[in-house]
């Protein structure tokens, strides 16, 4: 089974703080995904990552794949209260019958 | 522009009833998924289908059926709801399997007594 595993699961934190979150698998990637679900609403991509070592910045967000295609992580510089929501990391290119997307960390970000 | 639309967007079940939910796309998505998605557990795969008339069992199958007779259209079935369903089920389509984004509907609280 690849399973991809979120840490942390919860991250409250107050506004202009940064904060890190990871996804990590055993298992090698064609590619990752993350995506942002903001409550009574289905998830909406913020990024996808294909090549190892690959960083891709978006406004106060900055996404790494690791260089092997194992892991990712997602910076958030100077957190805002809009950037409260479940974050959820999906891999992609791996077969359908296993787990893809991670658990997910839920941020809260306190004015 | 609807991108993926789910009906309904709630209901209540009594244990043993059956229904179906409906998801629509007009993106003319080949790929479409059906997700359940409970606290701590993220969006596990119910079914997935690569085209019109074909579908594929993902991680979580057990008692749900789904059908993709029309391109646009993913329904999924339970034949006999039991209180381990209640969850909140999404939708969802792509172009293709690989590095193409999931397109997501507002999902459909399901809720089983």
């Amino acid at each position: 089974t690849q399973l991809l595993e979120q840490s942390p699961q919860f991250l409250s934190i107050q506004e202009g703080e940064n904060l890190t979150v990871y996804c990590n698998s055993s298992s090698v990637f064609s590619s990752l995904q993350w995506y942002r679900q903001e409550p009574g609403e289905g998830p909406v991509l913020l990024v996808t990552v294909v090549t190892g070592g690959e960083v891709k910045k978006l406004k106060r967000l900055t996404f790494q794949f690791g260089d092997a295609r194992k892991d990712s992580s997602l910076h958030i510089t100077a957190a805002q209260p809009g950037d409260t929501g479940l974050y959820l990391c999906y891999a992609g290119g791996t077969s359908y019958g296993k787990l893809t997307f991670g658990q997910g960390t839920i941020l809260t970000v306190h004015p | 522009n609807a991108g993926v639309t789910q009906t309904p967007k709630f209901r209540v079940l009594k244990t043993g009833q059956s229904m179906t939910l409906l998801c629509a796309q007009d993106m003319n998505h080949e790929y479409m998924y059906w997700y359940r998605q409970d606290p701590g557990m993220g969006l596990r795969l119910i079914h997935y289908s690569v085209g019109e008339g074909t579908t594929a069992k993902g991680e979580v199958p057990d008692g749900y059926n789904v059908s993709r007779l029309k391109k646009q259209n993913f329904l999924l079935g339970l034949e006999s709801a039991a209180p381990s369903q209640t969850s909140v089920y999404f939708c969802a389509s792509s172009y293709s399997r690989s590095n193409q984004p999931q397109h997501f509907g507002d999902g459909t609280r399901l809720s089983i007594l």
